[in-house]
């Protein structure tokens, strides 16, 4: 079955930085790459998703990234703010069916 | 996007004892899968549950262990079975809904003493 990985599994910057979270998949028809954040005590909420036909798709002050060849995609967040803490998960999915997700990026932002 | 309801919020349970969740979908739905989350940890997928055939188990999954079932297109459940202390954890239910998007319910914290 599909493999995630995800690094860093921590991750701290100062309020105003980027944040970069990186994923790799070894499932080759994987094809959907969605990003979760989960704050504490709450249920994941999707925040931003690619798809294999694209390579980077932008949402304010998120960005995704997707290199197919080498089955690798990435999180970006910029201009962080302390309400950008949380636990973010990547996963992989073929066609919207089973994800799978990575081990998970817990981000503190320091004010 | 669907709304999910699932109960029981949270549990404790005694060991050897069966917790059954169940997660009721305001719309129909195709698939419904069951994920476990161990404090601290990612999401593991338990099961798909499709309505109207048996369940499919991940890898370390049994049937025997986490029955699930899928009476309809709005609603499954999932039987945490024989339960002891490993098996504290977040039990969450989701569907896909649209085009690859993906909804979790609450979650269930089962806690087992």
């Amino acid at each position: 079955g599909e493999n995630v990985e995800q690094h860093p599994s921590t991750l701290s910057v100062q309020e105003g930085d980027s944040a970069v979270i990186k994923c790799t998949y070894s499932d080759s028809a994987s094809n959907y790459f969605p990003w979760y954040k989960q704050e504490l005590g709450k249920r994941p909420q999707l925040i931003i998703d690619i798809r294999s036909n694209v390579g980077e798709k932008k949402d304010q002050r998120i960005a995704v990234t997707l290199n197919k060849t080498a089955k690798h995609f990435s999180l970006h967040i910029t201009e962080t703010q302390p309400e950008d803490s949380a636990v973010y998960f990547c996963a992989a999915s073929i066609s919207g069916n089973q994800f799978y997700f990575g081990t998970g990026t817990s981000l503190t932002v320091i004010p | 996007s669907a709304v999910i309801s699932q109960k029981p919020s949270r549990d404790i349970c005694q060991r050897g004892t069966s917790l059954t969740i169940q997660c009721q979908v305001d719309s129909q739905v195709t698939m419904m899968f069951w994920y476990r989350q161990q404090p601290g940890q990612s999401l593991t997928l338990i099961a798909t549950a499709n309505q109207g055939s048996e369940a499919t188990y991940e890898s370390g999954f049994v049937i025997d262990k986490f029955p699930i079932s899928r009476p309809n297109l709005t609603f499954s459940t999932l039987t945490v079975s024989n339960m002891s202390p490993e098996d504290s954890s977040i039990y969450l239910c989701s569907v896909a809904t649209g085009r690859y998007g993906y909804t979790f319910g609450s979650g269930t914290r089962l806690t087992v003493v």
